[in-house]
């Protein structure tokens, strides 16, 4: 089955520098990345996802890059603001199968 | 539009207990999966159902079970509880399935088992 791992676990930004953060898949035939953004007692919220007929995609401070060949994918973002403080999750699916998700990344931005 | 309710917010059970919880997705979503999150193992699939039928399994005890209802509400049933069983329950409902679309996450239900 699917295993998606992602890195790093934790990672501190200043507040306007930039945060990237990493993800590996194993099974070649997922074709849907997701992202998503998990604040204190609340679920995760869908924030950005990528298919695999595209390489990349951006929403404002927010894009995702995907390397199909190399399985990775990854989410950057810019200008970071204390409200960006959470933990980020990335996913990958074939379709018909559950999202598998990545272990999560605890992201601090300091003002 | 209303977003993904989960029932109840908080549950105390004791070992052996039982318990239920529910979930309504977002009106016209007909897929319905339930994951457990705990901070040690993350977000692990449980099932997922589509249609009044279970679509896909994770891999978890029997004492796992759930079912879907005609209107697309789902509920989950844990049985005998263990300590192990304390984490946040989510529930994410998706338009379809087939394609890829974007599933909605509740706000979870916190299961703690004393």
């Amino acid at each position: 089955g699917e295993n998606v791992e992602q890195h790093p676990s934790t990672l501190s930004v200043q507040e306007g520098d930039s945060a990237v953060i990493k993800c590996t898949y194993s099974d070649s035939a997922s074709n849907y990345f997701p992202w998503y953004k998990q604040e204190l007692g609340k679920g995760p919220q869908l924030i950005i996802d990528i298919r695999s007929n595209v390489g990349e995609k951006k929403d404002q401070r927010i894009a995702v890059t995907l390397n199909k060949t190399a399985k990775h994918f990854s989410l950057h973002i810019t200008e970071t603001q204390p409200e960006d403080s959470a933990v980020y999750f990335c996913a990958a699916s074939t379709g018909n199968t559950p999202l598998v998700f990545g272990k999560g990344t605890r992201l601090s931005v300091i003002a | 539009k209303a977003g993904v309710t989960q029932t109840p917010r908080y549950l105390i059970k004791t070992r052996g207990q039982q318990v239920t919880l529910s979930c309504s997705p977002i009106s016209g979503h007909r897929s319905v999966s339930w994951y457990q999150q705990t901070p040690g193992q993350g977000l692990q699939f449980l099932f997922e159902y589509f249609s009044e039928t279970q679509r896909n399994k994770g891999n978890f005890p029997g004492r796992f079970s759930g079912r879907q209802f005609s209107n697309s509400r789902s509920e989950m049933n844990v049985s005998t509880l263990e300590l192990g069983d304390s984490a946040l329950y989510l529930c994410a409902s998706t338009l379809g399935r087939g394609v890829n679309t974007e599933a909605f996450f509740g706000q979870g239900t916190r299961l703690t088992v004393v």
